[in-house]
């Protein structure tokens, strides 16, 4: 059974600094695995996604890279904004009938100005 | 503008009194999804569906039916609420899910307690 980790569970940090989240899965048999965040009370918004097959995908001032062998995925935010505080939550999709996502539990962002 | 939608956003309920939560999407996407999302457990799915009339269970389906008559439309239906379903329920979708590259797009959520 597919089990995301996400750790720590919360983190605080000051404006402009560069910063790495990490998730560890332990089934290496994905399809791809995805980075989402949620702001308190809101869905969820898909930042990146890397298929099996890719080392990272980046977007703006997000990177996301993939180590599948190892069951590691990071998101590395630069110079970040108090306007990144929200939970990043890390999802992989495995090659079951269902489709469904594995979540990690999360990790809350607060970027203190 | 291609999106997912719940209602009700918010719901207030008590032991035993059936409801149905709504999902819809205009992407028309054949498959959907329902998680629910709690603190220290995260998100887990509760059902999902392939297409029109297929159904099947995730992994916490205790307790919840759903149905998918139509593409657009794949309710959650608590026949019987309990306390413990209280939780921020979530709708998704997706147009191919099993191909790598695929995303699957989340409804706002609608928030639940069931006293």
């Amino acid at each position: 059974k597919q089990e995301v980790t996400q750790i720590p569970a919360a983190l605080s940090v000051p404006e402009g600094e560069n910063l790495v989240l990490n998730c560890s899965f332990t089934d290496s048999a994905i399809y791809n695995l995805q980075w989402f965040r949620q702001d308190p009370g809101k869905g969820l918004t898909s930042l990146l996604l890397i298929q099996s097959s890719q080392r990272e995908q980046t977007s703006g001032r997000l990177n996301a890279s993939l180590d599948k062998s190892s069951g590691r995925s990071t998101l590395y935010i630069a110079a970040s904004q108090p306007g990144d505080s929200a939970t990043y939550l890390c999802a992989v999709k495995g090659p079951g009938a269902n489709s469904k996502l594995t979540f990690g539990k999360g990790i809350t962002l607060s970027v203190r100005p | 503008e291609a999106q997912v939608t719940q209602n009700p956003r918010y719901l207030i309920t008590v032991t035993g009194k059936k409801l149905t939560v709504t999902c819809s999407q205009n992407m028309n996407h054949e498959y959907m999804s329902w998680y629910r999302q709690d603190p220290g457990l995260g998100l887990r799915q509760i059902y999902y569906s392939m297409n029109v009339e297929v159904t099947d269970k995730g992994d916490v389906p205790e307790g919840y039916k759903v149905s998918r008559k139509e593409k657009r439309n794949f309710p959650l239906i608590l026949e019987s609420p309990s306390p413990n379903q209280t939780s921020l329920y979530f709708c998704a979708s997706s147009e191919y899910p099993r191909h790598p590259q695929e995303t699957q797009y989340f409804g706002p959520g609608t928030r639940l307690l069931v006293l």
